[in-house]
């Protein structure tokens, strides 16, 4: 599974407030992800790393940001949240080389 | 930008009967496909992938797809489902190369009767 654990697993918070979700890995893989997956949609991506403090925007960033100040560490931040924002956050990374994608067991946000 | 179409959103089968999932991808380059399979409550797993050579690739737990340039499609198949294939299965692309960016398509969900 890569070594990727994602918390908190599940969350239910109210509009309006702020929410940072965590993903760890314990490979040293340079590239991480963070995408959501909606009934209809498929996975989405979010926004993605390609190294320590170096992120770039997927196709629906509005409204998340990233950060990633240690190699292991990836975070997304709702800043406020929305309902529509509720879904299943997943992070994944890339084994170079392989050009593979690992996902972790994912986070089901609930905004109320 | 690339995108990926799964016609197929929902598919039923007996148990024993042979099952083909259509991924067509748009996108006029070099491309590396993939296919994805997720279990109720689990996260996604990799079956298998093309990259180069061979246009049918075999994966893990007796799957294969044929990677067809001239129709854009990367097919899913397998002879003889099971009751444990029931999942969802997602197909997926990338034409980034460097950064990987995976674009999925919809996902096509897989029921196996009994």
């Amino acid at each position: 599974d890569a070594g990727i654990t994602q918390s908190p697993r599940h969350k239910v918070t109210e509009t309006g407030t702020p929410v940072t979700l965590r993903c760890h890995q314990t490979e040293n893989h340079r590239y991480m992800y963070w995408y959501r997956q909606d009934p209809g949609h498929g996975l989405r991506l979010i926004h993605y790393s390609y190294g320590v403090k170096d992120t770039d925007k997927g196709e629906v960033s509005d409204g998340y940001s990233v950060s990633r100040s240690k190699t292991e560490d990836f975070l997304l931040t709702l800043e406020s949240a929305t309902s529509s924002q509720t879904s299943v956050y997943f992070c994944a990374i890339l084994k170079e080389g392989s050009y593979e994608q690992y996902f972790g067991p994912g986070t089901r946000l609930t905004v109320t | 930008a690339q995108s990926v179409s799964q016609h197929n959103h929902h598919v039923i089968l007996s148990e024993a009967a042979s099952l083909e999932l259509g991924c067509n991808y748009s996108y006029g380059g070099t491309v590396n496909l993939f296919w994805y399979v997720q279990y109720p409550g689990q996260h996604l797993q990799l079956l298998l992938k093309y990259f180069s050579g061979d246009p049918l690739v075999k994966g893990i737990k007796g799957f294969e797809a044929e990677f067809i340039k001239s129709k854009f499609s990367f097919n899913l198949r397998k002879p003889s489902v099971q009751w444990s294939d029931t999942a969802e299965y997602f197909c997926a692309v990338t034409t980034n190369f460097g950064n990987e960016k995976l674009t999925f398509g919809t996902g096509t969900r897989l029921t196996i009767i009994p």
